[in-house]
């Protein structure tokens, strides 16, 4: 079985601050992990994803999350929060074969301050 | 190009009633989920679909939820007689076959009175 816990449904940081929104999984195989951002009223877009290759993963508008196996982590990290960032930030596991399903977490509201 | 498109955007509907839900993949992907966004349970899988392979139907709540897809493109989520708990944005994405990342969709929000 799979599963994602996300620690904070609502983050604030203040603008040009560290954004560290986290992740832990627990999965019975090695899983693929994926950090999705959903804006108000759109769908969810994909940031970044770790699929079994380097464990530092880089994505899009200069996130980046580091998989680690002993902590069971995939937390996603920005050096310097924009306003643009405020959206609602998901991460989801999925198997690394079959049908990719993805168990989501419930995500985090990341708030930024000016 | 073209995303995952979904239709109607906004769908309210009355207890009871029979509701479709429309999702166009991406031109070529052969996969096609569905999830459900809702606030008490967050996103939840619900049905599969890969080719011509029977479908995945093991997030589906109950019977009265159906998913159908046609010609290997469209597909139709169907909810027969309408709960007030069935409110819930509802989102298809779709991916390339034996592939793990999935584009979604704009979704529909349902709301059931």
């Amino acid at each position: 079985a799979q599963s994602v816990t996300q620690l904070g449904s609502h983050v604030s940081v203040s603008e040009g601050a560290l954004v560290l929104l986290r992740c832990n999984y627990s999965s019975s195989v090695p899983p693929y992990l994926f950090w999705y951002v959903q804006y108000p009223n759109q769908g969810l877009q994909l940031l970044l994803k770790y699929t079994s290759a380097a464990t530092l993963v880089k994505g899009i508008n200069g996130f980046e999350a580091e998989f680690k196996k002993s902590e069971t982590s995939f937390h996603l990290t920005k050096p310097s929060a924009h306003m643009s960032d405020a959206a609602e930030y998901f991460c989801a596991v999925s198997r690394p074969s079959g049908t990719y399903k993805y168990i989501f977490g419930t995500g985090t509201r990341l708030k930024v301050l000016a | 190009g073209a995303g995952v498109s979904q239709s109607p955007s906004n769908k309210v509907t009355e207890k009871g009633k029979d509701v479709e839900l429309r999702c166009d993949p991406i031109s070529g992907h052969t996969a096609l989920y569905w999830y459900r966004q809702s606030l008490g349970q967050g996103l939840e899988f619900l049905i599969y679909f890969q080719g011509n392979s029977a479908p995945d139907k093991s997030g589906l709540p109950s019977d009265r939820f159906s998913a159908e897809r046609t010609g290997g493109s469209v597909s139709t989520l169907t909810i027969q007689r309408t709960q007030q708990e069935d409110s819930a944005v509802y989102l298809c994405a779709s991916s390339l076959p034996q592939v793990d990342t999935q584009y979604f969709g704009p979704g529909t929000r349902l709301t059931v009175l």
